[in-house]
C-alpha cells in the first residue's frame, strides 16, 4: 500500500491566479497520476507523471494550464494556472505500486472566485 | 480502451435493507476491476478488487462484488446497509499493463441510507 499526503487540503483563490498542489508519497513509486473531480462528477485523469521525464497529458488537458513537476520518486506537484471559476474542482493525486490497485490522496478542494 | 457504466446515479435505501449498485464494463482485453468509496469531503478509498481467481470478492465491512465475465459486470452488494454506508461509490477498471495502466472510472453512484 501507499500513504499519500496532499497539500493544501482546500483553498479559495482569485481568478487569474495560480495554485500549486503538492503530493508526497511514503514510498518510491514510478508513476503518479493527477485527477480532477468536478462537482458531482466522476474522476477524470489529467496527466501521468513519470520521474525524470515530461508528464503525459490526456486529451483536453495541456501543460501550459496544468504544469506538473516530478523531481523524485516520492513527490510531485500540479499547478493550476490562470484559474477561472470553471477550474473549481477536487484535484486528486494517485499512485500505483506493485499491486494493480491505485491509492489516492485526500484531495485538494479548490474554489475559484 | 475500457469504459465503465454505472447506470444508477443515486440509490436511496432504508437502513438494514439490502442494496445492489450496478457496474458494467467494456474492454477488449483482460481487466482488473475495483470499487472505490468516497465519503463526504474525503478522498477515494479502495473498497474491494477483482484481480484473478474467485469471482466473488468481499470487503471487511460486509460488501461483496461478483465478477461476471459473460455479463461484463461487477455489481456491488450488501445484504444489510448502515447509515454509515452513505457515500459515493465508484466502479473502476484497468488493463493488465502494470503500474502505467490507467484507471477508468464510472460516473459514480450515490448511496443514501436513511432510517
Amino acid at each position: 500500500s501507499a500513504v499519500i499526503s496532499q497539500k493544501p487540503s482546500r483553498d479559495i483563490c482569485q481568478r487569474g491566479t495560480s495554485l500549486t498542489i503538492q503530493c508526497q508519497v511514503d514510498s518510491q513509486v514510478t508513476m503518479m497520476f493527477w485527477y480532477r473531480q468536478q462537482p458531482g462528477q466522476s474522476l477524470t485523469l489529467i496527466a501521468t507523471a513519470n520521474q525524470g521525464s515530461e508528464a503525459t497529458y490526456e486529451s483536453g488537458f495541456v501543460i501550459d494550464k496544468f504544469p506538473i513537476s516530478r523531481p523524485n520518486l516520492t513527490f510531485s506537484t500540479l499547478t493550476v494556472s490562470n484559474m477561472s471559476p470553471e477550474d473549481s474542482s477536487i484535484y486528486l493525486c494517485s499512485v500505483r505500486t506493485e499491486s494493480p490497485e491505485a491509492f489516492f490522496g485526500q484531495g485538494t478542494r479548490l474554489t475559484v472566485v | 480502451a475500457q469504459s465503465v457504466t454505472q447506470l444508477d446515479s443515486q440509490v436511496p435505501v432504508f437502513e438494514e435493507a439490502p442494496v445492489e449498485l450496478r457496474c458494467n464494463y467494456s474492454s477488449s482485453v483482460s481487466v482488473y476491476l475495483f470499487w472505490y468509496v468516497q465519503y463526504p469531503n474525503q478522498g477515494l478509498q479502495l473498497l474491494l478488487k477483482y484481480l484473478s481467481g474467485s469471482t466473488l470478492v468481499e470487503s471487511i465491512n460486509g460488501f461483496e462484488a461478483e465478477f461476471n465475465k459473460s455479463q461484463t459486470s461487477f455489481h456491488l452488494r450488501k445484504p444489510s446497509v448502515h447509515i454509515s454506508d452513505t457515500a459515493e461509490y465508484f466502479c473502476a477498471v484497468s488493463d493488465h499493463t502494470g503500474t502505467a495502466s490507467k484507471l477508468t472510472f464510472g460516473t459514480g453512484t450515490r448511496l443514501q441510507v436513511t432510517l
